[in-house]
């Protein structure tokens, strides 16, 4: 069945550092999601992406798709406390009614 | 809107008894989802319903798990008989009509099984 593989699982960062997530699948995804799990909290949805190559931006959130829809990256650019979580990619397969499948997650600490 | 409400927040019991959890998901979608998480397998989809009828449960992990969803704004997950094994965080999240919607998380019910 599809698997959605996040590297690394945990990421300890100095406030002001950059911070990158990948998510890889082992087929192609008709979209990816993004979500963010403070801790004790629930997912909360930041992002959808759909088009090969698309580039999106939240402030200092940059997400990517790849081109062949296969991965996608989250960079978040000069860490500050408020992004500690645990951030979630999300993808359903292309050419399936299957539902999400969710990455195993990157769990961010960002220490001040 | 109040969101995805669940309860209870947290369940304490013992191996053996009944659980139920409980969902009432944002007025006007289409889409539920009981998500289960753990520390070892993430966050794993049991089952979810479109306008109420259930679609997948594939993801159900035995027949001690069963859901319901008697009308559009409330689903019930029970676990009979629970284990220890099934302690975990419990979410119901819900979606608008299409497939690419996003979720909508609950705050999640804090099961522990002794």
């Amino acid at each position: 069945g599809q698997q959605v593989m996040q590297i690394p699982q945990y990421q300890h960062v100095q406030e002001g550092e950059d911070f990158t997530t990948y998510c890889n699948s082992s087929t192609t995804l008709s979209n990816i999601q993004w979500y963010k799990q403070r801790p004790g909290g629930h997912p909360v949805f930041l992002i959808q992406l759909v088009k090969s190559g698309e580039v999106k931006k939240q402030k200092r959130l940059t997400f990517q798709f790849g081109e062949a829809k296969k991965n996608s990256s989250l960079h978040i650019t000069a860490t500050q406390t408020t992004d500690v979580g645990t951030y979630f990619c999300a993808g359903r397969p292309s050419g399936s009614a299957r539902q999400l499948t969710f990455g195993s997650g990157t769990q961010l600490t960002v220490l001040p | 809107d109040a969101g995805v409400i669940q309860s209870p927040r947290h369940e304490v019991t013992e191996m053996g008894q009944e659980v139920t959890l409980r969902c009432k998901p944002i007025s006007g979608h289409d889409y539920l989802f009981w998500y289960r998480q753990t520390m070892m397998r993430g966050l794993e989809l049991l089952i979810y319903f479109n306008n109420n009828v259930p679609i997948d449960d594939s993801g159900m992990p035995e027949d001690r798990f069963s859901a319901k969803m008697p009308n559009a704004s409330f689903s019930t997950l029970k676990i009979q008989p629970s284990e220890p094994r099934d302690s975990a965080v419990y979410f119901c999240a819900s979606s608008p009509g299409h497939m690419g919607s996003p979720l909508h998380f609950g705050n999640g019910t804090r099961l522990t099984v002794t």
